[in-house]
């Protein structure tokens, strides 16, 4: 089966930067995103690492180890803004098409 | 932008009931996914589409059916509702292939309870 581990609540200050781990057991693994997600919205993609390293978006970046299983969210100079979830998703190549399996959320909660 | 609209943001049913949830996108994609979200347990898949009449189940897909009979549609069915069925219902498409596959766009979701 498939299984992803985050954790389910951080709290941080604004301006203050924030790491979310993942670690994810999963057959036909192809790469992992992050979705963001504000309360009453819908996910929207963050970003995404099918090689190992860095990959930096803004105030955001990913981190992929294949290896170790893996990756993180780094969230930068935190805003109230950046309060939401956090959900990483594992990219599996199935025989009828891609599939993401999501993991059960990290809650940031930034405060002033 | 890609936009994918759903039917209804709230539904009340009553147990029992055959209940649709529609959900459209615009952007021409290949695939398209109806997932389910409860607090702490993330999104889960039920059922995914990657053409026209092709589905495919995913992870949790007991209870419901889909239909896809043209390529910007996908209809989440649930043949008998019952209330461990009250969730947050997500659609959302993608592009097919490893290049794109891993960006889904959502749409705003379809609360539903069933009484």
């Amino acid at each position: 089966g498939q299984s992803l581990e985050q954790p389910s609540e951080v709290t941080a200050v604004e301006g203050a930067i924030v790491q979310i781990n993942c670690t994810y057991q999963t057959s036909g693994f192809y790469g992992l995103s992050w979705y963001q997600q504000h309360d009453g919205g819908a996910p929207t993609f963050l970003s995404y690492n099918a090689l190992d390293g860095l990959e930096e978006t803004g105030r955001f970046s990913s981190f992929l180890s294949r290896s170790d299983s893996y990756g993180y969210l780094l969230l930068q100079e935190l805003q109230m803004k950046d309060s939401a979830s956090y959900f990483c998703a594992v990219s599996r190549i199935g025989a009828a098409g891609n599939k993401l399996t999501f993991g059960g959320g990290t809650r940031v909660l930034v405060k002033p | 932008d890609v936009k994918v609209t759903q039917s209804s943001r709230y539904l009340v049913k009553r147990t029992g009931e055959k209940v649709f949830l529609e959900c459209v996108q615009d952007m021409d994609h290949e695939n398209m996914f109806w997932y389910r979200q409860d607090p702490g347990l993330g999104l889960r898949l039920i059922y995914f589409s990657y053409d026209v009449k092709m589905k495919e189940k995913g992870d949790i897909p007991e209870g419901y059916s889909v239909s896809r009979e043209k390529k910007e549609r996908f209809s989440l069915i649930l043949e008998s509702a019952s209330t461990n069925q009250t969730s947050m219902y997500l659609c959302a498409s993608s592009l097919v292939g490893l290049a794109g596959s891993h960006e889904q766009f959502f749409g705003p979701g379809t609360r539903l309870t069933v009484l």
